[in-house]
């Protein structure tokens, strides 16, 4: 059974980098049917979709948050990471993992299973 | 980006009632939408894709309609497992979500 489980400081500065992982447990993130992506969502609002990546290297950024984000993706440890720079208190939110499933697809493009989220807080 | 807008924004029902969620897109997405269904503290949870498809292991009482810019989930006989906030999102272009509605007893 795939689950996805997301790591990292709950608490980042300003003009820092919030960087979290999310472990792949389940199958293996090589794949090669499997992208996998990065959601949020700041406390009491809706989703906002950041990137997703494939193992092979591929990424694909949200242009609204493009010139901050770096998706990257460690087969060794069968994990995927997000990196965040220059970080605002307009960036807290709870960060979720998923798997961006049929990717190629078009209109059968999901997320079909996710990790349970972690709340990531921007103050000093 | 297309816009993703979401009706009503929240609504109140009763267990049993056949409760109907809009979804309407700001341009053509053709039947690029799913729909998500997140309880408070936990993740969305897929329940339709690509418009119409049930995804694996969700109550049949769930279906979803639609193409182009306006769709609909539709909860046949709401059962209180079921009251919840529904979010619809995107895939035609880059990914975006509703606002979501809140279904409430």
């Amino acid at each position: 059974q795939l689950q996805l489980q997301e790591s990292g400081p709950g608490l980042v500065k300003p003009s820092e980098t919030l960087s979290l992982t999310c472990t792949v447990s389940g199958d293996s993130i090589s794949s090669s049917f499997y992208y996998w992506g990065w959601i949020r969502q700041p406390p009491g609002k809706g989703l906002e979709w950041i990137g997703t990546t494939y193992y092979g290297g591929s990424t694909y950024y949200n242009p609204s948050l493009q010139s901050r984000v770096t998706i990257s993706v460690d087969t060794s440890k069968n994990q995927f990471s997000l990196k965040l720079t220059s970080v605002t208190a307009a960036d807290t939110a709870v960060y979720y993992c998923a798997r961006d499933y049929d990717f190629w697809s078009g209109p059968a493009r999901r997320f079909d299973c996710w990790g349970r989220g972690t709340l990531v807080a921007v103050s000093s | 980006d297309i816009q993703m807008t979401q009706s009503p924004s929240s609504l109140s029902a009763s267990v049993g009632d056949r409760v109907t969620i809009t979804c309407r897109a700001s341009q053509s997405i053709s039947s690029s939408l799913n729909w998500y269904q997140q309880k408070p503290g936990n993740a969305p949870k897929l329940l339709i894709y690509a418009a119409s498809s049930l995804q694996n292991g969700v109550p049949s009482r769930f279906s979803g309609g639609g193409s182009g810019t306006d769709f609909t989930l539709t909860i046949n006989s709401l059962q209180p497992e079921d009251f919840a906030t529904y979010y619809c999102q995107q895939s035609s272009t880059t990914l975006t979500f509703g606002g979501g509605t809140k279904v409430e007893i």
